[in-house]
């Protein structure tokens, strides 16, 4: 049973515009949230995390919200560039632990 | 630092065949895992160790094993490959919670991947 979804396998901006990039979770022990990027024939580099007891952190263009109540966070990327195309995973995990929970991944196009 | 190297890149197997995918980190982490990606499936977590001689099972464990005889190395397994082993297989590793200095987690760092064909 998938814990981690996101329910959008693909996506496509326009350069400048935002992309917005969803996640949803079922388990509410979950209590810190990470942003994954992968290139193809690349590993997942990590982008942004967020712990529980924040609703939002922004890193430069980077931002991710996090709505416990509704167990959902989101990956906002402002302005999206060329070099942001790439499939973003979600991945979560609980106290004390190291192992993550990953979504399915959505692949973000940014049309020039 | 070289970070996380995985070898080989590419290999083909067919049923019933063993074989043992390499995996290395010079950052010198306590914790290592290995995933598999599948289309549809994200990435899932076969086996992890939290240290040299420590190991324990993932969500998705079976038909693989793993060892941990140094910080460096993690090894994973293949006993008696089956085609539904077919797979991208990605090595990971971190600072344990209890080190490091990222606070109440510490991101994973990711090698390159091996793309596993079992005909």
């Amino acid at each position: 049973d998938q814990q981690v979804k996101q329910n959008s396998p693909s996506l496509s901006v326009q350069e400048g515009r935002i992309s917005i990039l969803n996640c949803d979770y079922t388990n509410s022990m979950f209590d810190y949230f990470l942003w994954y990027k992968k290139y193809p024939a690349e590993g997942p580099t990590f982008l942004i995390s967020i712990s529980s007891i924040k609703d939002k952190n922004e890193d430069g263009r980077f931002t991710v919200f996090l709505n416990k109540s509704a167990k959902h966070l989101s990956l906002h990327i402002v302005p999206s560039q060329p070099g942001d195309s790439a499939v973003y995973f979600c991945a979560a995990t609980g106290p004390g632990a190291n192992n993550l929970f990953f979504g399915t991944g959505t692949r973000l196009t940014v049309i020039p | 630092n070289a970070g996380v190297t995985q070898t080989p890149k590419f290999q083909v197997l067919k049923t019933g065949q063993s074989m043992t995918l390499q995996c290395a980190q010079d950052m010198n982490h306590e914790y290592m895992s290995w995933y598999r990606q599948d289309p549809g499936m994200g990435l899932r977590l076969i086996h992890y160790s939290v240290g040299a001689g420590i190991t324990d099972q993932g969500e998705v464990p079976n038909g693989y094993n793993v060892s941990r005889s140094t910080t460096e190395d993690f090894p994973l397994r293949l006993l008696s490959a089956a085609p539904s082993q077919t797979s991208v297989y990605f090595c990971a590793s971190s600072y344990t919670l209890t080190s490091g200095s990222r606070g109440s987690y510490n991101e994973q760092f990711f090698g390159p991947g091996t793309r596993l064909t079992v005909l």
